[in-house]
């Protein structure tokens, strides 16, 4: 099945300083590249996603990066804020088994004011 | 708002009780739900594939009869812990999606605590 890495476990950044979070996959098939936003007790929530037929896609201060051919993806938070701190898991999709989601392990990022 | 609610938020049950989750899609009907586990600090890992009117799908070292699996309609899935133990403790989660490689929506989770 498919495996998803992701690194850092731990990201701290100053506020108004960028984060970046970096995922691979295994499976070449994987369609699909959604990035959530957990925040502690609660569900995770869609902050931007992208389709293997799309490079790169940008929503305000976060930008999501693919490589097919390397299997990797990336997330990008400009400007960053206290209230982005959260865990952030990013996931890759199957072709053919639609949303079966398969997590990277999370990123814990901690905004310091 | 909330399209997937999850049911209960929170539950307490003794060992070698067996409890029951719902999910359900509130305003779109869902052939497919998927059921995530995630334990403190942890990602969510899929435990299984519920299928409309079929057998659920379940991940390799997920036991389906500890981990039962109905989806009985188009817009509910429930999952019964079959005689709960501690190590069952975590946090459960239900997702479905509108359509086929599209946002996924979660249930807002429970947390099951078993004594």
């Amino acid at each position: 099945g498919e495996n998803v890495e992701q690194h850092p476990s731990t990201l701290s950044v100053q506020e108004g300083d960028s984060a970046v979070i970096k995922c691979t996959y295994s499976d070449s098939a994987s369609n699909y590249f959604p990035w959530y936003k957990q925040e502690l007790g609660k569900r995770p929530q869609l902050i931007i996603d992208i389709r293997s037929n799309v490079g790169e896609k940008k929503d305000q201060r976060i930008a999501v990066t693919l490589n097919k051919t390397a299997k990797h993806f990336s997330l990008h938070i400009t400007e960053t804020q206290p209230e982005d701190s959260a865990v952030y898991f990013c996931a890759a999709s199957h072709l053919l088994t639609g949303n079966q989601f398969y997590f990277g392990t999370g990123t814990s990022l901690t905004v310091i004011p | 708002g909330a399209v997937v609610s999850q049911h209960p938020s929170w539950v307490i049950c003794k060992s070698g009780t067996s409890v029951k989750i719902e999910c359900r899609s509130l305003d779109f009907q869902a052939t497919t739900m998927f059921w995530y586990r995630q334990f403190p600090k942890q990602s969510l890992m899929l435990m299984a594939t519920s299928n409309e009117g079929s057998k659920a799908t379940y991940e390799q070292g997920v036991e389906k009869d500890k981990f039962l699996i109905n989806h009985a309609s188009l817009t509910l899935s429930t999952l019964t812990v079959t005689s709960a133990h501690p190590e069952d403790s975590s946090f459960y989660i239900c997702s479905a999606p509108r359509q086929v490689n599209t946002e996924a929506f979660f249930g807002q989770g429970t947390r099951l605590t078993v004594v």
